[in-house]
């Protein structure tokens, strides 16, 4: 089966401007989250839809991020305006509420530098 | 959910068993322990979980004590593909049929020629 899908791969941009960063999850997948990773640490979840609905945002800044999962299946995350800590990689993962275990599949990431 | 504590880093020779240590003391009955890894510049990929058993599947084993206070991951045979970092993670499963995941900073795993 395909993995979950990210773009871009890369982004650089410059201070107070916006970025967008897609996602597409795992076929039937009904859970998408979103995670920041800072250099040197483990990812920090940012977002968790449960189809097209927030199910925890309590960690999104949302002076500046937004997310939005309109049908239920992919997903956008934007930032605006970036700041300079904004810099990371973005991942997005899913996971499937018919498996056992409940295993969150990661995509490669999006890494974004601020400038 | 519960803490986790790991070493930062551990070194391995290529061929031998990796053994990752996790302390888990204030872990709750219906929390389980996840391993994940982080490979450079890729995503986190599960690896296995259990609650009071020991688990094994194809890609490594999970030792848990009598007390489920802490627990070690068994990779019986490491290859360098295997260097990445490795987090222990507990979690309780929700009823909804998802979970989210606190990643601390991991164990930094380098397989050594």
């Amino acid at each position: 089966e395909a993995g979950v899908a990210q773009s871009p791969r890369y982004k650089i941009i410059e201070k107070r401007q916006s970025v967008a960063f897609w996602c597409n999850p795992i076929s039937g997948h009904a859970t998408l989250y979103w995670y920041q990773q800072i250099l040197g640490q483990g990812p920090k979840l940012l977002i968790q839809f449960q189809n097209n609905g927030v199910v925890d945002d309590s960690q999104l800044p949302k002076d500046r991020f937004s997310a939005e999962r309109l049908k239920g299946v992919d997903s956008t995350l934007k930032i605006q305006p970036a700041k300079l800590e904004d810099s990371a990689v973005y991942l997005c993962a899913s996971s499937s509420s018919q498996s056992s275990y409940n295993e969150q599949f990661f995509g490669p990431g999006t890494r974004l530098t601020v400038l | 959910d519960a803490k986790t504590t790991q070493p930062t880093s551990m070194d391995c020779a290529e061929g031998r068993a990796a053994n990752l240590p996790c302390n888990h003391s204030t872990i709750s009955g219906n929390e389980y322990v996840y391993w994940y890894r982080q490979i450079h510049s890729q995503g986190p990929q599960y690896i296995i979980h259990g609650l009071k058993n020991n688990e094994t599947n194809e890609m490594a084993s999970l030792i848990i004590t009598e007390d489920r206070k802490s627990s070690t991951l068994i990779l019986p045979h490491a290859t360098l593909r295997d260097t990445a970092v490795y987090y222990c993670i507990v979690r309780a499963i929700s009823g909804a049929g998802s979970y989210q995941l606190t990643f601390g900073k991991g164990t930094k795993l380098s397989v050594i020629p």
